[in-house]
């Protein structure tokens, strides 16, 4: 068990340029969650899946991004036209049973800064 | 709606001082109660948790007990260390629920 794997570590992109972020979540979890962490402030949700099934969704998720889990595995997150607004750290998560007895395992992030 | 309020950082303290760090909650439910840290360049680490009303949580020396009379769960160590130096993070989940809502983060520097 390695835990909750994101790659890249860190981005760096240009404005309007599109990113994708991959998480692997441990191997025997099946819910994966996406976050995304702004200096100073706590996580925030974006969305997350019971094993491929995308099953909810923050409104902090504009259009520009979408999340896949094919076959109820890894995780992308991508978005599209970047903005300097979206630079920020995006947290991964997965667990397996009930969230509110056991919480989520996190991985290291992927910050990403957009200039 | 369910948020985390926590108390402004940053914290600075000498090894070996008493720490508490406060946290309270509203929830439109019964919520589970969670403290995560975060040391520098990495993700979130469950710390402790508590699910129900009077448990208390603990780990690492660190303690927390969940008040519902007080809608509370303070996190406290009796003698810091400088490793202890992180960002901890207050974080509620309602019973039967997958999403966990996270206070604003509590920056803590221990000085030797």
């Amino acid at each position: 068990d390695t835990g909750v794997s994101q790659n890249p570590r860190h981005k760096i992109t240009k404005r309007g340029q599109n990113v994708t972020f991959r998480c692997d979540p441990i191997s025997e979890h099946n819910r994966l969650y996406w976050y995304r962490q702004t200096l100073g402030q706590g996580p925030e949700f974006l969305t997350y899946f019971q094993n491929e099934a995308q099953l909810e969704k923050s409104r902090l998720l504009s259009d520009r991004f979408s999340a896949e889990r094919p076959k109820g595995s890894f995780s992308t997150l991508e978005i599209q036209r970047t903005e300097q607004g979206d630079s920020a750290m995006y947290l991964c998560a997965s667990s397996l049973g009930r969230t509110d007895l056991y919480g989520y395992t996190f991985g290291s992030g992927t910050r990403l800064t957009v200039v | 709606g369910n948020s985390v309020t926590q108390m402004e950082g940053p914290v600075t303290l000498s090894e070996e001082a008493f720490l508490t760090i406060n946290c309270t909650y509203t929830a439109t439910g019964y919520p589970s109660l969670f403290w995560y840290v975060q040391y520098p360049g990495e993700g979130l680490q469950l710390l402790l948790k508590a699910t129900k009303a009077d448990d208390k949580g603990s780990n690492k020396g660190f303690e927390a007990t969940y008040r519902k009379e007080t809608t509370s769960f303070h996190l406290e160590k009796g003698s810091v260390q400088v490793s202890d130096s992180a960002v901890y993070f207050c974080a509620l989940v309602l019973q039967g629920a997958q999403k966990l809502v996270f206070g604003q983060g509590t920056r803590l520097t221990i000085n030797p």
